[in-house]
Formats: C-alpha cells, structure tokens, sequence
C-alpha cells in the first residue's frame, strides 16, 4: 500500500460525458501528479501540482483539466469524453525536493476509465 | 523536445536468463529514477541515480547511469517469475521529468 488513494476504482461512462476522478496523497507529500496509461502503453504525464499551484503541464488535453485543493487531496476532470479516453489513469505523490528536482513517486492504484 | 527512448520494448526470457533494459536520453540528465509495474498493478519505485558512472545494486538487479549522465540501465540476472513486469525509466532534465515507454519483461512458459 502506497498511502495514495483514488477513487472510484472503476468508472464506466458514455461519449460525451464528464467525470471526475479523485486522488489524496500521502500524507506530508505537497506534489501530485496524474497520468494516463491506455491498454499496454507507456505511462503519458499529464500535469503535476504543488501545494496548490499547477508546477508542471505534460501532453493534457485541453478537455481535461486539474486542481488541488488546500487540503492536498487533487481531482482531475475529463470532458467531452471520446472512446481513445479510456485508460487506466494513476495518481502519484511525492516530497518535491530542490527547485527542479524530483524525489521517488508513490503511486497510487488507479482509476479504470472506459468510455462507451 | 527532450525524450528518453527505452529499449527494448518487450524483451522474452528463458526463467534463468539474464535481462537488459536500456535509456538513452537527448539532454543530460541530473538523475534517473527506475520503476517497475507488475500486471494489473501500479509502478513502484525501484531506485535513483544522480552521480555520473554511478552503478548500484539491489539484489540481482544492477542498475548503471552513464558518464555522461544521459544513459543508464538496469540489468537483471536469472531472472525469476517475479521479476515480471514492465521496467520504466525517467529522467529529470531542465525541471522535467521524462518517461520512457518502458521494457515488458516476459516470461517465456
């Protein structure tokens, strides 16, 4: 058990839709980060936050979009769902070191999209 | 833009046989971080590199960075049923950190 959590595990919707997934850290991580995995592919980074404040944007769509909460704990919001959006979509947190550098990510055990 | 290309993409072994997993990145690296990812599961850390030429082991697994801190692998020897799964690395360069696409590791029966 990595101490990062997300919910739902399992999320069945239809084209067109919108959902939120949902992630809290572990507890003292300030950064977390969210990626999409599609069925035996690489992960894809999407975007990472930091103590509130978006730190760093990878290949996001402009149909997703994210945020973190005072409380740390981070959704991200897919729109406009299209059947290429189902994939496994991980959560991961860390302790952010130096300006720059990037400690060890714990992940957390995913949300399975699949868009009908 | 930066990439960190991961060879090979899937790899089959004989249970025993020794494995390979190589980066090779575009930028120099400050450091690398390698994961591994089991069927159906989530990756998990497995170590960090920072200094160039650094080598370090965990086991059977050997893990090298470069000289020049923009390559690195991870090797693994008589490779076990557990050592299934997928192998990633990524790197950190000019505040990013760059996934490869990952090594399958595969058991042949």
């Amino acid at each position: 058990d990595s101490g990062v959590t997300q919910t739902p595990k399992h999320l069945i919707t239809a084209t067109g839709q919108r959902v939120t997934l949902r992630c809290s850290p572990r507890s003292g991580d300030l950064s977390v980060y969210w990626y999409q995995q599609s069925l035996d592919q690489g992960l894809q980074f999407l975007i990472q936050y930091y103590n509130g404040e978006e730190r760093a944007k990878g290949n996001i769509l402009e149909r997703f979009s994210a945020q973190q909460f005072p409380d740390l704990h981070s959704e991200l919001n897919l729109s406009s769902l299209e059947l290429g959006d189902s994939a496994l979509y991980f959560c991961a947190s860390s302790v952010v070191g130096l300006a720059g550098s990037y400690n060890e990510q714990f992940f957390g055990p995913g949300t399975r999209l699949t868009v009908l | 833009g930066q990439q960190v290309m991961q060879i090979p993409q899937y790899q089959h072994v004989q249970e025993g046989e020794d494995f390979t997993t190589y980066c090779n990145s575009s930028t120099t690296l400050s450091n690398i971080q390698w994961y591994k990812q089991r069927p159906g599961g989530h990756p998990v850390f497995l170590i960090q590199l920072v200094k160039s030429g650094e080598v370090k082991k965990q086991k059977r697994l050997t893990f090298q960075f470069g000289e020049a801190k923009k390559n690195s692998s991870l090797h693994i020897t008589a490779t076990q049923t557990t050592d299934v799964g997928t192998y990633f690395c990524a790197g950190n360069s000019n505040y990013q950190l760059i996934w490869g696409a990952g090594t399958k590791l595969i058991i042949k029966p």
